[in-house]
Order: structure tokens, then C-alpha cells, then sequence
């Protein structure tokens, strides 16, 4: 069964510096998201994706966040400038498409430790 | 901005016993989708409501859209050890944006 996958599992880096979190989505998937949870929290939906450009993003995407799609298969996040309260697990999730049907399969997530 | 909201935030049951939690959205939502997390896991589909007053089964799981498509609720017959996990609905736009709700944790003792 096609799956989302995302690596690394495990991010661990300092204040200030950039990560980038990868993903490669369900191959016939034409849309792509990014979501993220604080320990014990609830999903936190960051920004949805589709034909290249950014569809939707929340208030929490601001302009450390940038999502980019470098060839036909990966979909990465990239944080510019770690803060500590960037700590999360980043789950990608990607769907066939956001209207009628839009089933969002979701990766195991990367969890984000910044020291 | 839109809210979803989950209640209860806990839930402990006997296994057997019955269980729902309800989701309410601050506005109209195009669809509601519920999703299962299970303890160290990552959010697993289970349905998508998208009429006013649909009802939906899967086995032992009946899922509600309210006739406003403001509510929803997720109703566990007879629960099991296996149902333990967080149980999330989101709202979900048109453009794909997705806002969850708190979710809703069970745990079922046997």
C-alpha cells in the first residue's frame, strides 16, 4: 500500500540554525501538506500546497517557513531560523485532491528537537 | 479565524462500555474529517462527512454531521482495548486548509 514518507525521523539542532524536513508524498497525490504537534497537543495545520504554489497557511507560517517542491517527488519544509518553540513532531500529509474528496494520508513524522 | 472545538478531553471507559466525543466549529464548514492518533503514532483517516445531517457507520464507529454542518460527533459502540488512541475531527476548506480540533483521548481498561 502506497505510503507517506518523511525523513529524518529525528531532527535534533541548535538555536538559529535551518533545518529543512523532507517528504515524499503518495506518488499520484496532487496535494500536499505540512502539520505540526507540540508534545501532547493537538495538529496544527501549517500549509497546503498545490501545482507549485501555497493554496492556504496558517498564522503559525510566517516567513521562517517555506515549503518547496524541488523535483517530481519530494516536498520539503524548511525553517530558517530554529526557535525553540519550533520543538514538534512535523507530520507531511498528502491527498489526491482538497474538494469533494480530499482523504489526507499522513507520514510518521519528524520530531523537531531545538536545543 | 476558524475554531474547532473537541469535548471531552478525556475519556475513561470500561471496555465495553460506550463512547463520543463532539467537535463544534465557530463557522459552516465545507466538510468535517475525523482522524485516529494512536499513542506515538500519526493521524489516521477515518471518514469524511460532507452532507448536512449525514450519518455514517464503520462497524462499530457511527459519525454524525450536524443539519448547520457546525457539529459533528463520533459514537463508539461497545468499546475495545484496540480503540484506545486521540480521536481529532478537522474542518476542512476548499482550498484544503485543515484546522483540528483538541481531540479527544480514550482509554479503554479492560
Amino acid at each position: 500500500e502506497p505510503e507517506v514518507t518523511q525523513t529524518p525521523s529525528h531532527q535534533v539542532t541548535q538555536m538559529g540554525q535551518e533545518v529543512i524536513l523532507r517528504c515524499v508524498p503518495i506518488s499520484n497525490h496532487l496535494y500536499f501538506y505540512w502539520y505540526r504537534q507540540i508534545l501532547g497537543q493537538k495538529v496544527e495545520f501549517l500549509v497546503s500546497f498545490y501545482n507549485n504554489e501555497i493554496s492556504e497557511k496558517s498564522e503559525i507560517f510566517d516567513d521562517q517557513f517555506s515549503v518547496e517542491r524541488p523535483d517530481g517527488s519530494n516536498f520539503t519544509l524548511k525553517i530558517r531560523s530554529t526557535k525553540l518553540e519550533d520543538s514538534a513532531m512535523y507530520f507531511c500529509a498528502s491527498s489526491v485532491q482538497a474538494n469533494s474528496y480530499n482523504e489526507q494520508f499522513f507520514g510518521p513524522g519528524t520530531r523537531l528537537t531545538v536545543l | 479565524g476558524q475554531q474547532v472545538m473537541q469535548i471531552p478531553q478525556y475519556q475513561h471507559v470500561q471496555e465495553g462500555e460506550d463512547f463520543t466525543t463532539y467537535c463544534n466549529s465557530s463557522t459552516t464548514l465545507s466538510n468535517i474529517q475525523w482522524y485516529k492518533q494512536r499513542p506515538g503514532g500519526h493521524p489516521v483517516f477515518l471518514i469524511q462527512l460532507v452532507k448536512s445531517g449525514e450519518v455514517k457507520k464503520q462497524k462499530r464507529l457511527t459519525f454524525q454531521f450536524g443539519e448547520a454542518k457546525k457539529n459533528s460527533s463520533l459514537h463508539i459502540t461497545a468499546t475495545q482495548t484496540t480503540d484506545v488512541g486521540t480521536y481529532f475531527c478537522a474542518g476542512i476548506t476548499n482550498a484544503g486548509k485543515s484546522t483540528f480540533g483538541d481531540g479527544t483521548t480514550l482509554t479503554v481498561k479492560p
